[in-house]
Order: C-alpha cells, then structure tokens, then sequence
C-alpha cells in the first residue's frame, strides 16, 4: 500500500515571498503520479500541480513548481511570489497509473496562511 | 459548465437515520469516487466505481452503501447514521488521473 507523509501542519509566509512545502511518499512501484491540491476555505479541492513519475523533469505552472526527488521518495512544492490568495491547505496526493480508476491517497495536508 | 455536482451540501441526522447523498457528474466520466475528509486525516477513499453498475471498495468502507445505475450518478447511502460518520464528503469523477471533485457536504450525526 502507498502513503503519503506531510510533516508541516501549518506554515505562514509572507506577501510575495517564497514558500516550500514538504512532502513524502512510500511507495514499491516505479511508475505513478503524484499531485498537489489545493483547499480554501470555500472547502472546493483545485489541482495545482501534476507530476509523472517517468519523467525527470519538475513540472511547473506559473508560480508553482515542484522539486521531484523519485530516489528520495520526495515532492516538494515551492510557491513564488506568494499571494494572499494562496491561502488555504495543501494536499499531496498519490496515485497508481491510469488503466482503472485513479484512486488517490492524500496526505495530512499542510495550512498554509499568507500575510502581508 | 457544471463538473460534478453533490447533493445536499448540508444536512444534520440524528443516531440511526438513514440518507443518501447524490453524486452527479456530466463530463461522461467512467470512473467516480466517494472520499471523506476528517480534521487531520485528509482524504480517504470510501467507495469507487469503474463504471455503470459496478462498484467496489475502498479504505474505509464500512458502514455505507454505494450505487451506480446510471453513468453519470454515482449514490452514496448511509443506511444507520453513526457519530462517527460526521465529516465531510467529496464526491470526485475522472476519465485518466485527473480527478474532478465536488464541492463538498457536509454532515454532521447528532
């Protein structure tokens, strides 16, 4: 079975600078996909970001980019230009290829709050 | 455009009532999820289905039932409300590995 660890509960960063969250994973396949989600308070969960696992190369989007590290069992996400709107929890997620259904396994999450 | 869409989004039951929650999506996805979500757990998968009439388990199963007739409904029925099945339910469909979620309900057991 696969887990997924984040160790940051909460973390707070301020306006426009920049943010890691941290995130670990078990796992004995070799290929997968790992995600981060993102939860504000309206509760809606929103895809930020999407990494395959046979591909070296850290996906990114906008402000949003992932350090993927598949021999350390690691996929952090950094937040540049941090906005009051990032506001909200963060999820890891991971989950087995398509062929079936894509069942995801979520971590704790990690509260993130962005002051000015 | 509507996605998924859940109702109710809010309900309260008392011990040992009965109810069901309905999951509509209208991307023609095969597959569809029930996910609860508890303060500090995350996620956790409830129930799935790959596609019209078939179900099948997933982490935590017990104590609720699951149909779907119709490819784009997928039920999520609580036969004996229990305390502890006061949480929050997401229901999410997809047709790869991006999951389309609802907004959520919330339910709290009295």
């Amino acid at each position: 079975a696969q887990t997924v660890t984040q160790s940051q509960p909460e973390m707070s960063v301020q306006e426009a600078e920049t943010v890691t969250l941290s995130c670990t994973y078990d796992t004995s396949e070799n290929n997968y996909y790992l995600f981060w989600y993102k939860q504000p308070p309206s509760r809606q969960m929103i895809l930020v970001i999407r990494q395959e696992a046979y591909k070296q190369q850290n996906a990114t989007e906008n402000r949003f980019s992932v350090n993927f590290q598949k021999a350390a069992k690691s996929f952090s996400l950094k937040i540049s230009d941090s906005q009051l709107g990032d506001t909200a929890m963060y999820f890891c997620a991971f989950s087995l290829p398509t062929g079936t259904a894509s069942k995801l396994t979520f971590g704790t999450g990690t509260r993130l709050q962005v002051t000015l | 455009n509507a996605g998924v869409t859940q109702t109710p989004k809010f309900r309260v039951l008392k011990t040992g009532q009965s109810m069901t929650l309905l999951c509509a999506q209208d991307m023609n996805h095969e597959y569809m999820y029930w996910y609860r979500q508890d303060p500090g757990m995350g996620l956790r998968l409830i129930h799935y289905s790959v596609g019209e009439g078939t179900t099948a388990k997933g982490e935590v199963p017990d104590g609720y039932n699951v149909s779907r007739l119709k490819k784009q409904n997928f039920l999520l029925g609580l036969e004996s409300a229990a305390p502890s099945q006061t949480s929050v339910y997401f229901c999410a469909s997809s047709q790869r590995e991006k999951l389309f979620f609802g907004s959520g309900t919330q339910l709290s057991v009295l």
